[in-house]
C-alpha cells in the first residue's frame, strides 16, 4: 500500500503562477524527499528534508516538513511550463536512513500553462 | 558520470513467457532498486541489492526475483507473465552506504507490455 497521499490530485495553473502540492505519510520517517517524472519517463530527484528540518529551499523550490502532523508541501515559485510534470513525495517510512526502499505517494500531476 | 541505464527500453510478451530487464547503475553505486509503475497501484517497491545481496523486499508474488553482479549491474526477471505485469519498470541506484542520505537516480525505464 502506498504511504503518503498527495493532493491535490492534478493542479493546472498559468506560468508564472505559484503550484503548491501537498503529501501526507503514515509511519515515522528519517526524512522525505520530492521527485519529478515528465510522461512516463524516470523520476527525477529534487530535494530531501530530514526529519528534524521544518523547511528547505532549493532554487525556486521551497518544501516544508511537519511530522506533528505526518505531512509535506512542496512550493513552486514562478512556474514555468518546463515545470509541468508529476511530482511525487517518497519516504523511508522509518527504515534505514540510506535504503533504497523508498515508499511513494500517488503524486500530483502539474500543467503549467503558457 | 553516465546516469543509469535500463534495457531494453520496450518490451512486448505474452502470458506464460517470462522476461529479464536488465539495470546498469552509476560508477560508484552499490545499492540497485526495482520499482513497478502502473496507473493503478502507483510506484511499487519491488527489492533492492546492495552488494550482491538482497537488502530490501517488497510485497510482490516469488514470480519477480532479481540478482546483482559484482560491477553492480542488475537483473529483475518476471516469470510465468500474467496480464496485470503490464507496466513501468524502474531501476534506481545510489551509494547505499551514506546514512541520511538514500537519493535515488532513476533509469528512463522498460516499458513491459503483457498480450
Amino acid at each position: 500500500s502506498q504511504q503518503g497521499e498527495e493532493d491535490p490530485q492534478a493542479l493546472s495553473i498559468q506560468e508564472g503562477e505559484n503550484a503548491t502540492m501537498n503529501c501526507s505519510y503514515k509511519t515515522s520517517i528519517n526524512n522525505l524527499q520530492w521527485y519529478r517524472q515528465n510522461s512516463g519517463r524516470g523520476l527525477v530527484h529534487l530535494i530531501l528534508i530530514r526529519s528534524n528540518e521544518r523547511e528547505k529551499h532549493s532554487g525556486r523550490l521551497r518544501v516544508t516538513l511537519d511530522t506533528s502532523k505526518k505531512s509535506s508541501s512542496l512550493l513552486i515559485t514562478a512556474s514555468r511550463a518546463a515545470d509541468t510534470a508529476s511530482y511525487f513525495c517518497a519516504t523511508d517510512a522509518g527504515g534505514s536512513s540510506n535504503t533504497g526502499k523508498l515508499i511513494f505517494g500517488q503524486g500530483t500531476t502539474l500543467q503549467v500553462k503558457p | 558520470k553516465a546516469g543509469v541505464t535500463q534495457t531494453p527500453r520496450y518490451l512486448i510478451k505474452t502470458r506464460g513467457q517470462q522476461v529479464t530487464l536488465s539495470c546498469s547503475p552509476i560508477s560508484g553505486h552499490r545499492s540497485v532498486s526495482w520499482y513497478q509503475q502502473t496507473p493503478g497501484q502507483g510506484l511499487q517497491f519491488l527489492f533492492e541489492y546492495f552488494s550482491e545481496t538482497q537488502r530490501n523486499k517488497g510485497n510482490f508474488p516469488g514470480r519477480f526475483s532479481g540478482r546483482q553482479f559484482s560491477n553492480s549491474r542488475s537483473e529483475m526477471n518476471v516469470s510465468t507473465l500474467e496480464l496485470g505485469d503490464s507496466a513501468l519498470y524502474l531501476c534506481a541506484s545510489s551509494l547505499g552506504w551514506e546514512i541520511g542520505s538514500n537519493i535515488q537516480y532513476f533509469g528512463a525505464g522498460t516499458r513491459l507490455s503483457v498480450l
